[in-house]
């Protein structure tokens, strides 16, 4: 079955740009929908946003202006950055399948990583 | 603070049932029939239970059902086992093809 893995570096500084892949096994990254949603330490869910395969997305309004989503379909990756990061993005962010048009919701999860924003 | 107002927690004990609301607005749960619904276990990622208001992913015990009456959605858990002691969060789409989350519902299993 298909599976996600979220990778990349587990501290930010401040001001800088957090980037995390994804990376899907199992199935193919064509045809779907993949989010992004993230978690603060002791807190709720928080959606991120979604890409389709295509490279077409939609951005969580209260973080547009600071995040890119982007896919590589030959990969079968999709990663997320955060730009100018501040101590209220430390969470663990989840990647997932759907989010999109006749997809609204998510399955599966990746298993999550955390990342730390600090000095 | 999140779109969807979910209760805090909510208890039960083995064999019976309980209900989990999750109240939006007409700009989410109560003009769409989209709300899905997440089982979380401490340091796990979220699994899915419930999809379109009330379907169930397969794999995933009939003893859990969703359900929505205007602008409130419902996960109801019969039978309640003490493998049911979760966090649980609702998720709806919403006007502009964004998703909106409750803030989450803490399951105790007395």
């Amino acid at each position: 079955q298909v599976q996600l893995q979220e990778s990349g570096p587990g501290l930010v500084k401040p001001s800088e740009t957090l980037s995390l892949t994804c990376t899907v096994s199992g199935g193919s990254i064509s045809n779907f929908y993949w989010s992004w949603i993230r978690q603060p330490p002791g807190k709720g869910l928080e959606w991120i946003g979604y890409m389709y395969h295509s490279g077409s997305a939609n951005i969580n309004p209260s973080l547009k202006s600071r995040v890119t989503i982007s896919v590589d379909t030959s990969n079968n990756q999709f990663s997320l950055k955060l730009n100018s990061v501040t101590a209220a993005d430390t969470a663990v962010y989840f990647c997932a399948r759907g989010g999109g048009r006749g997809n609204f919701w998510f399955d599966p999860w990746g298993q999550g990583t955390l990342v730390t924003v600090s000095s | 603070q999140s779109a969807l107002t979910q209760p805090a927690s909510v208890s039960g004990s083995p064999g019976q049932s309980i209900a989990i609301s999750c109240t939006g607005t007409t700009s989410n749960v109560g003009n769409y029939n989209l709300v899905s619904w997440y089982q979380q276990h401490p340091g796990k990622a979220p699994k899915l239970m419930i999809y379109e208001g009330s379907k169930r992913p397969s794999g995933v015990s009939n003893r859990f059902s969703g359900s929505k009456s205007g602008n409130t959605a419902s996960l109801t858990i019969s039978g309640l086992q003490a493998e049911d002691e979760a966090d649980y969060y609702c998720c709806s789409y919403a006007t502009g093809s964004t998703l909106v989350f409750g803030g989450g519902t803490k399951l105790t299993v007395l």
